[in-house]
């Protein structure tokens, strides 16, 4: 599975959209992204995942580039229960275990 | 209601003795993982299983067994040979091609 790279930590005011990048440049054409979030102390949490095209459910949206190298999860508008650890992490669709790296550490402040 | 079952949340053992973590779940899922996460790090793959009565090792077996027996179960044992079995232990199911659901975890301390 393609190497994913994310910011350590990130801060978003409350109410305002909180984008949260990857970069997944070596990934092949038959890998998704899947971006997954965890709240302290809680298991992670499915938020959206994509093949190429851009990607909108109640929670978030996901943008990926025309190369696929790199995408964004936008939360748009972002309260204080959104601080977590969001992991971007890219696979086969048939493969056998998603590999989490250290994530994103987003802190919603008031 | 449907959902990955783990149980107890919280397990305190003395150093030497095997434990046995649990993982139900009632999504018909054919798939299930079992991940370790230590402070400040991200999820790493102890065992999977893709189907009943089979199972591979992840990134770091060694020290863990595991069964299954039934699609909706796959109990995990900490063995006395895992060096450093204190730490936050997750189940998780899939469906196959959409990701995973997880339960909320088993945080073993072992003194």
């Amino acid at each position: 599975d393609a190497k994913t790279t994310q910011p350590t930590s990130m801060d978003c005011a409350e109410g305002r959209a909180a984008n949260l990048p990857c970069n997944h440049s070596t990934i092949s054409g038959n890998e998704y992204v899947y971006w997954y979030r965890q709240i302290h102390s809680q298991g992670p949490q499915y938020i959206i995942h994509g093949l190429k095209n851009n990607e909108t459910n109640e929670m978030a949206s996901l943008i990926i580039t025309e190369d696929r190298k790199s995408s964004t999860l936008i939360l748009p508008h972002a309260t204080l229960r959104d601080t977590a650890v969001y992991y971007c992490i890219v696979r086969e669709r048939s493969g056998y275990a998603l590999n989490f790296g250290k994530g994103t550490s987003l802190l919603v402040t008031p | 209601d449907g959902g990955i079952t783990q149980s107890p949340k919280y397990l305190f053992r003395k150093e030497g003795q095997n434990v046995t973590l649990s993982c139900e779940q009632n999504l018909n899922h054919d798939a299930m993982y079992w991940y370790r996460q230590d402070p400040g790090q991200g999820l790493r793959l102890i065992y999977y299983s893709q189907i009943v009565n089979d199972f591979q090792k992840g990134d770091i077996a060694e020290g863990y067994s595991v069964s299954r027996e039934k699609k909706e179960s796959f109990p995990l044992t900490v063995t006395s040979a895992q060096k450093n079995p204190t730490a936050f232990y997750l189940c998780a199911s899939s469906p196959g091609g959409r990701g995973a659901f997880f339960g909320q975890g088993t945080r073993l301390t072992v003194v």
